[in-house]
């Protein structure tokens, strides 16, 4: 059963920037897009992006001036990075592979992230 | 974008009720890549439906996703306590990626 796990700081302070990584263990990254989600205190699921394993990127336009996503095959693992945070980004932050029409089928455990000073 | 609207909000339902919960999206989805999503509290989204109509794996068969185009719906047959969620629809099938705002199952 493939598992991810998101790490990074769980405060960050407004202006910085947010760093995330996931990590996948028992599978392959190849031929997935991998996903970053986030979902706000009470709120519902944004999708940030993803970026496929070959490194090609799509980005949600209402955040594309602040995100970078970046993989790491060799080390199985993916990266989020979003600029300029405000207390508008605090949230769990989930990343997820999606398969295609198979849609996003695994999901981490989600990080939760705080912009605070 | 594809906004999709999820109706109702929330649904109060008993055990052993039927459930049909409302997708509608603003624009075609493409190829029917739509996706219904559960979430319980304090645990991550997990994915039900891909395709409109689609099982994922190790989903139990009282759930089932019908629609194409633009509308689309959950129904789960026979509710069971653990069924009570908070349930979205995705698309991903046109970038951006969007979801529904979420339909409230509640006891």
């Amino acid at each position: 059963q493939l598992l991810l796990q998101e790490s990074g700081p769980g405060l960050v302070k407004p202006s910085e920037t947010l760093s995330l990584t996931c990590s996948i263990s028992r599978g392959a990254m190849t031929s997935y897009h991998w996903n970053w989600i986030r979902q706000a205190p009470g709120k519902g699921l944004e999708w940030i992006g993803h970026i496929y394993y070959s490194g090609s990127t799509d980005y949600n336009p209402s955040l594309k001036s602040r995100v970078t996503m970046s993989i790491d095959i060799s080390g199985n693992k993916f990266f989020l990075n979003l600029t300029s945070v405000t207390s508008a980004d605090t949230a769990m932050y989930y990343c997820a592979r999606e398969d295609g029409w198979y849609g996003a089928d695994y999901w981490g455990q989600g990080a939760q992230v705080i912009v605070s000073s | 974008e594809i906004v999709l609207t999820q109706s109702p909000g929330t649904l109060s339902l008993s055990s052993g009720e039927r459930a049909t919960l409302s997708c509608r999206a603003s624009q075609r989805v493409s190829s029917d890549y739509l996706a219904w999503i559960q979430q319980k509290p304090g645990h991550p989204p997990r994915l039900l439906i891909h395709g409109a109509s689609n099982r994922a794996r190790g989903v139990p068969d009282r759930f089932s996703g019908s629609g194409s185009g633009t509308d689309f719906a959950l129904t789960i047959s026979r509710l069971e306590p653990e069924d009570f969620a908070v349930y979205y629809c995705q698309q991903y099938g046109s970038s951006p990626y969007s979801f529904g705002q979420g339909t409230k199952l509640e006891i």
